[in-house]
């Protein structure tokens, strides 16, 4: 499989529910951050978690990292209509680009 | 809070024409990059560019491509010779240097939506 994999593709959930993401990649990783995208739009910084640190919260954001399991989490919680948008995982390899996921569409359902 | 700019937002082209995409990056940051997303794929990272020279390149970036610091504060990509798989979105990013907590963080343009027909 290719690298940075996000699972679900896609997630449906009502108002106020979590969502939980994954992601997974296969090298050795500097940091790794997660995206949001509106459609159509920008790409949006949302965290960054550091390869030796374990979990991080931000507002209603919750992210994990397994470097053991090279995976990572983004809990969203207690979601909004507005957090309707794609989401990436992105991780900086030891040089200096940042290596995507096919990322998660999340719909929340008012 | 300061914020990478792109223009155009969109751009629409015949093949074969050359494109320049522009880009202003954060002001004191000294990393910047290009992505491109095509319609329905992963966003892939093109180039990166330090201290006025190319430090990284994807197997996309060929001949075809090329970067561009031409003054304090613009950085543009330029596609010689459009073809109908550049149609994208192509995103410039920017940070400020190093590894230390809060400098590694790439900030992203809201993209130039490219079209080649």
């Amino acid at each position: 499989s290719q690298q940075g994999e996000e699972d679900p593709q896609a997630l449906s959930i009502q108002e106020g529910e979590n969502a939980t993401m994954n992601c997974s990649y296969k090298t050795s990783i500097n940091n790794l951050q997660w995206y949001r995208q509106n459609s159509g739009r920008g790409l949006v910084h949302l965290i960054l978690i550091r390869s030796n640190e374990r979990e991080k919260h931000s507002g209603r954001l919750r992210v994990t990292l397994d470097t053991s399991k090279k995976s990572s989490s983004l809990l969203i919680t207690a979601s909004r209509a507005a957090d309707t948008a794609s989401y990436f995982c992105a991780h900086m390899e030891y040089g200096n680009k940042l290596v995507f996921g096919a990322g998660t569409i999340l719909r929340v359902k008012s | 809070e300061p914020e990478v700019t792109q223009t155009p937002s969109h751009q629409v082209t015949q093949m074969g024409q050359e494109v320049i995409l522009r880009c202003v990056p954060i002001s004191n940051h000294l990393y910047f990059y290009w992505y491109r997303q095509i319609l329905g794929q992963k966003v892939e990272f093109l180039v990166s560019f330090y201290n006025n020279e190319i430090s990284e390149k994807s197997e996309i970036f060929d001949d075809q491509f090329s970067v561009e610091r031409p003054d304090g504060s613009n950085f543009t990509l330029k596609i010689r010779s459009t073809k109908l798989e550049d149609s994208a979105m192509y995103f410039c990013a920017s940070r400020w240097t190093g590894f230390s907590v809060g400098q590694e963080t790439q900030y992203f343009g809201p993209g130039t939506r490219l079209l080649v027909l």
